[in-house]
């Protein structure tokens, strides 16, 4: 099993620019999360979802999106970029809610930069 | 609001002598806890939850409800306990993690 994997490891994008990470898990999970690592903010949630075809939104949702249109994949679009989202990307899955399935499994990380 | 405090950003131990990572929490409700961990060129893992009260590594952690903290402790640290450690509390569907705590454990 891979787990969760991450489509590119990194990426420079010029301001304007749009681009999609894809987030990809072999463990047959229900619940996937998009997550941005800043220094000294810790962990933050951009958007996750719950199930094939389902979004919500986390805290920092602003300027992204997502599409979960098959249960293994998982897609945060950038659709102008700007450089405020330079960061590290990180992938999550779970099998669900509860305390035997909310475990949370990270992919490997996409270091974003926005110039 | 639901939050996770972590106060430290860096902590400097030595070899050998006990860790506590501190970790304050607020939640209305039961609050479901954990800890994860972030080694060097590793991906993000689970060190421990609450609710299995285990030793994972020699640390433990102990939800106190009065003080609202799930502090992370050990008794001495080894080297390879250095890392990045985060506190999170478990809110319906999310997960909500703390800022995090970078450990280095000094020779």
């Amino acid at each position: 099993n891979a787990g969760v994997t991450q489509t590119p490891k990194f990426r420079v994008l010029k301001t304007g620019q749009s681009m999609t990470l894809l987030c990809a898990q072999d463990m047959n999970h229900e619940y996937m999360y998009w997550y941005r690592q800043d220094p000294g903010m810790g962990l933050r949630l951009i958007h996750y979802s719950v199930g094939e075809g389902t979004t919500a939104k986390g805290e920092v949702p602003d300027g992204y999106n997502v599409s979960r249109l098959k249960k293994q994949n998982f897609l945060l679009g950038l659709e102008s970029a700007a450089p405020s989202q330079t960061s590290v990307y990180f992938c999550a899955s779970s099998l669900g809610r509860g305390f035997t399935y909310n475990e949370q499994f990270f992919g490997p990380g996409t270091r974003l930069t926005v110039l | 609001a639901q939050r996770v405090t972590q106060p430290e950003k860096l902590l400097s131990v030595f070899k050998g002598a006990p860790v506590e990572l501190k970790c304050n929490y607020s939640y209305s409700g039961s609050p479901e806890l954990f800890w994860y961990v972030q080694y060097s060129r590793q991906r993000l893992q689970l060190l421990l939850r609450h609710i299995s009260r285990e030793s994972i590594k020699g640390f433990t952690a102990d939800l106190n409800k009065g003080e609202t903290s799930f502090h992370l402790k050990k008794p001495f640290a080894q080297e390879e306990d250095s890392a990045m450690y985060y506190c999170a509390l478990n809110r319906d569907d999310k997960i909500i993690f703390g800022k995090g705590t970078r450990l280095h454990i000094l020779p």
